[in-house]
């Protein structure tokens, strides 16, 4: 069965360091997501991406992050500067007619 | 996306069925309503979604009312493997997120 991959499991960082975070989405789908789950709290979306372009993002994606599609498999989410806030796991989802997550990268920022 | 409420948590049984009940009063007549699990340290995972008719797969069942202004996912013989927090989700099919609430935590017992 197909499914969604995310590397790294973990990435550990120091402040202010830049971070990308790699995700394949299932290769038939055409609509991209990052949502991130801080420790003990719900899960947060952060963007969307359909066409090569956002299509929609929350409050919580600032100018700290972005995201690209560089080689038409890989789904990345960059953080530019990173803050001990930003500690969170972070899915990749991909749909085409439901929505798959992926097993999700650990973020913590020291 | 509509609000959705459902309770903070619930116990059953292993090999019992378990009845997770969702209200969505405010349900437009376009907003499908999807159910997702997360099991712990993993990413949500797809469990079922409808719009108007029950509907069965090899997860879970999901009863929605006639009004369609609640709904029910039914999970026939609850296994250890089940226990998760369970979402409940209402998404319109022009919608290009997902937002998560709270869910219920589904504690089973042996």
């Amino acid at each position: 069965e197909p499914e969604v991959t995310q590397t790294p499991s973990h990435q550990v960082t120091q402040m202010g360091q830049e971070v990308i975070l790699r995700c394949v989405p299932i290769s038939n789908h055409l609509y991209f997501y990052w949502y991130r789950q801080i420790l003990g709290q719900k899960v947060e979306f952060l963007v969307s991406f359909y066409n090569n372009e956002i299509s929609e993002k929350s409050e919580i994606f600032d100018d700290q992050f972005s995201v690209e599609r560089p080689d038409g498999s890989n789904f990345t989410l960059k953080i530019r500067s990173t803050k001990l806030e930003d500690s969170a796991m972070y899915f990749c989802a991909s749909r085409g007619t439901e929505q798959f997550f992926g097993p999700g990268t650990r973020l913590t920022v020291l | 996306d509509a609000k959705t409420t459902q309770p903070n948590s619930m116990e059953s049984n292993e090999e019992e069925p378990v009845h997770l009940p969702c209200n969505h009063s405010t349900i437009s007549g376009t907003d499908y309503i999807h159910w997702y699990r997360q099991l712990p340290s993993q990413g949500p995972e797809y469990v079922i979604h409808g719009l108007t008719s029950n509907v069965n797969n090899r997860m879970a069942s999901l009863a929605i009312a006639e009004d369609r202004k609640s709904s029910t996912l039914i999970l026939h013989r609850a296994t250890l493997r089940d226990a998760a927090v369970y979402y409940c989700i209402l998404r319109d099919d022009w919608s290009n997120d997902m937002r998560f609430g709270a869910g219920t935590r589904l504690t089973v017992k042996p």
